[in-house]
């Protein structure tokens, strides 16, 4: 069955880098697009960012353009999401998702279980 | 990148048919049949519920469907259960290779 399992969450600093992966198993990973979603907590989600099946094309939400970065590596049926200059605002459960399809007008299908990430001083 | 609006919460007793509005502008929902919903329970990931603005994933009771109009898409749940009570969000894609979530609304069944 499909699983996706994020990891790299924690306490950090404002200003500073985190990075969070995304484990995926039980389907053909390097046939899927894959989002990061976010949810600040007792909030809604919040669209971050998009990466088709095979890394060619990224996009991201306004708010975080310029500071985070996502990437896969399809050997390893893994995303990643590199955050830096973090800010308070960006503190939040984060969700991977798998895409119904292989490209970036591909919405969420199945999430994982999320990875919390705490900014503060 | 705005947020897609949501009514806040609705309520309706088991058995009785609700609806919920996700209402975007000509630029997200009123352009492209990508509109998704997804149910929330307190502390769980989303799951989807209705893809492409009316397809129904395998697995997913038939109670639940969904439809648009203009600018506005709405999730009707039909014979409500108490395992209905959650949140639920819509997402639309926005062009650009970008999406955008509503707000999310809070199903209460009374």
């Amino acid at each position: 069955q499909v699983q996706l399992v994020e990891s790299g969450g924690g306490v950090v600093q404002p200003g500073r880098s985190l990075r969070l992966s995304c484990a995926a198993s039980g389907f053909t990973f390097s046939s899927y697009a894959m989002h990061w979603v976010r949810q600040a907590p007792g909030k809604g989600l919040e669209w971050v960012a998009i990466m088709a099946y095979d890394g060619s094309d990224k996009y991201y939400a306004d708010s975080v353009k310029g500071r985070f970065t996502i990437s896969r590596d399809n050997s390893k049926n893994t995303l990643y999401l590199q955050m830096n200059s973090l800010r308070a605002e960006d503190a939040a459960v984060y969700y991977c998702a798998k895409a119904y399809c292989s490209g970036t007008s591909c919405p969420p299908d199945f999430w994982g279980q999320g990875t919390l990430v705490t900014v503060s001083s | 990148q705005s947020a897609l609006t949501q009514p806040a919460s609705v309520s309706g007793s088991p058995g009785q048919s609700i609806t919920i509005s996700c209402t975007g502008t000509s630029s997200d929902v009123g352009s492209y049949n990508l509109v998704s919903w997804y149910q929330q329970h307190p502390g769980k990931a989303p799951k989807v519920m209705i893809y492409e603005g009316s397809k129904r994933p395998s697995g997913v009771s038939n109670r639940f469907s969904g439809s648009k109009s203009g600018n506005t898409a709405s999730l009707t749940i039909s014979g409500l259960q108490a395992e209905d009570e959650a949140d639920y969000y819509c997402c639309s894609y926005a062009g650009s290779s970008t999406w955008v979530f509503g707000g999310g609304t809070k199903l209460t069944v009374l």
